[in-house]
C-alpha cells in the first residue's frame, strides 16, 4: 500500500525559509486519482491545512499561508516538497504530507509519520 | 472560513463504555463532508470516518458516524483499551479545509 515519508531539515533559522520533502512509495505522485497535501500541527495543538498539490502542479492553498507557501511536485521522482518562507517561532510544528482522493479538498489517508520543525535561531 | 468545534474537550470514560464526541460547525458543512481522526501520542493521524458517516479501511464497527448540516457525532459503542487517544474532525467542504481543536478521550 501506499506509504509517505517527509524529509528536512528539523531546525530552521528564523525569517529563513523551510523546506521539506514527501517521498511517495507504493504509488505514483502522478495518479489522476489523488491529489497530494501538507497539514501541520504544533506542539500541544490542533491540525491546519497548508495546501494541496495534483500532479499537472495545480495548487491550493490556505489563505492565512498563501503569500509564503509554495507547494512542488517532481512526478519523475516520485515526490512533492513544501517551501514555506520567513518563518517565524510560529511556524514550529510537526509537518505532516498526506493523500488526498479525487478532490483537492477532501479527506486525508494515509499520512507520513512527520516531521518536527523548530524554528530558533 | 468555516470553524468546527468540538466537545467535550475531555472525555473520562472506563474499557466497554459508549462515548459520544460532538463536532459543531459555524456554517453547514455541504454534502456532509465531514471526517473524523484518531491520533495517539507520537503518531500521525489516522482516518476513522470521512463522509460524516461512512468508515474507512479497516475501522472497526464500533466506530460510528452520524449527522448533517452543522452538527455531527463520532461515537465508540463500546471502548476498547487502544481507543483512548485524541479525535479530531475536519470539514472538507470548503476552502480552507479546517479541523476541529480535537476532543482527548482518557481513561477513567
Amino acid at each position: 500500500q501506499v506509504q509517505l515519508q517527509e524529509s528536512g531539515p528539523g531546525l530552521v533559522k528564523p525569517s529563513e525559509t523551510l523546506s521539506l520533502t514527501c517521498t511517495v512509495s507504493g504509488g505514483s505522485v502522478s495518479s489522476s486519482t489523488y491529489y497530494w497535501g501538507w497539514i501541520r500541527q504544533p506542539p500541544g495543538k490542533g491540525l491546519e491545512w497548508i495546501g494541496t498539490i495534483y500532479y499537472s502542479g495545480s495548487t491550493y492553498y490556505n489563505p492565512s499561508l498563501k503569500s509564503r507557501v509554495t507547494i512542488s511536485v517532481d512526478t519523475f521522482k516520485n515526490l512533492f516538497s513544501l517551501n514555506l518562507s520567513s518563518v517565524t517561532a510560529a511556524d514550529t510544528a510537526v509537518y505532516y504530507c498526506a493523500r488526498l482522493p479525487f478532490r483537492p479538498y477532501n479527506w486525508f489517508d494515509p499520512w507520513g509519520q512527520g516531521t518536527l520543525v523548530t524554528v530558533s535561531s | 472560513e468555516i470553524v468546527l468545534t468540538q466537545s467535550p474537550g475531555t472525555l473520562s470514560l472506563s474499557p466497554g463504555e459508549r462515548a459520544t464526541l460532538s463536532c459543531r460547525a459555524s456554517q453547514s458543512v455541504s454534502s456532509s463532508y465531514l471526517a473524523w481522526y484518531q491520533q495517539k501520542p507520537g503518531q500521525a493521524p489516522r482516518l476513522l470516518i470521512y463522509g460524516a458517516s461512512t468508515r474507512a479501511t479497516g475501522i472497526p464497527d464500533r466506530f460510528s458516524g452520524s449527522g448533517s448540516g452543522t452538527d455531527f457525532t463520532l461515537t465508540i459503542s463500546r471502548l476498547e483499551p487502544e481507543d483512548f487517544a485524541v479525535y479530531y474532525c475536519q470539514q472538507y467542504g470548503s476552502s480552507p479545509q479546517t479541523f476541529g481543536q480535537g476532543t482527548k478521550l482518557e481513561i477513567k
